[in-house]
């Protein structure tokens, strides 16, 4: 167990819609980092956050978002969801904000688009 | 363009044998990020290595900056071992682009 948390476990939704998904990192984590593994693409980072503030940004759409709140928990909000975003969405979560840095893993959502 | 390959991309050895993944990549990187996803999909933080040799238990991972090269070796490997290896390599010269992950190494081992 890395400590972090994602949930929900599995989410399967129609096209079009909006999904939000959460993560809460290890306990005195400060960065955390959304990354999506699809069959196609293998393992691709997204965003980083670091303490509240935007740090890295990788090949998210413009479709998704995230954020990190006062208590580091973050989400990832993917919206006008089409097949193709059908994914296993990871976050990660290490002490400090250079990428750097160990990442610990959470155990992931799938999601699936119909 | 940043690039990582990893080879063999699939391997089945027996129990107990020598195992060897190569990571090569194509620009300077400041460190290099081996990942094990297990059948359940599960990442596992295996090491970060930015030069030389680390070990931990039956597995080593080692890294040639010059060569550019990488390679993770599993010692008297066991079934609980297959999984998928993965490296991740974090390049100098940071920004989005600065983390690039391999395909992968898809792991069996039989008993």
């Amino acid at each position: 167990d890395s400590g972090v948390t994602q949930t929900p476990k599995h989410l399967i939704t129609a096209t079009g819609q909006r999904v939000t998904l959460r993560c809460s990192p290890r306990s005195g984590d400060l960065s955390v980092y959304w990354y999506q593994q699809s069959l196609d693409q293998g393992l691709q980072f997204l965003i980083q956050y670091y303490n509240g503030e935007e740090r890295a940004k990788g090949n998210i759409l413009e479709r998704f978002s995230a954020q990190q709140f006062p208590d580091l928990h973050s989400e990832l909000n993917l919206s006008s969801l089409e097949l193709g975003d059908s994914a296993l969405y990871f976050c990660a979560s290490s002490v400090h904000g250079g990428r750097v840095n160990e990442q610990y893993f959470g155990p992931g959502t799938r999601l699936t688009v119909t | 363009k940043n690039e990582v390959e990893q080879s063999p991309q699939n391997l089945t050895a027996q129990e107990g044998e020598f195992i060897t993944i190569n990571c090569s990549y194509s620009v300077g990187i400041s460190a290099l990020h081996w990942l094990q996803q297990h059948p359940g999909g599960g990442i596992v933080s295996l090491f970060m290595l930015s030069s030389g040799k680390k070990k931990h238990g039956r597995l080593i991972a080692t890294i040639n900056i010059q060569e550019k090269h990488s390679s993770l070796h599993i010692t008297a490997s066991h079934p609980r071992d297959s999984a998928v290896y993965i490296c991740a390599a974090f390049h100098s010269g940071g920004g989005a682009d600065g983390l690039t992950f391999g395909k992968g190494t898809h792991l069996i081992i039989q008993p």
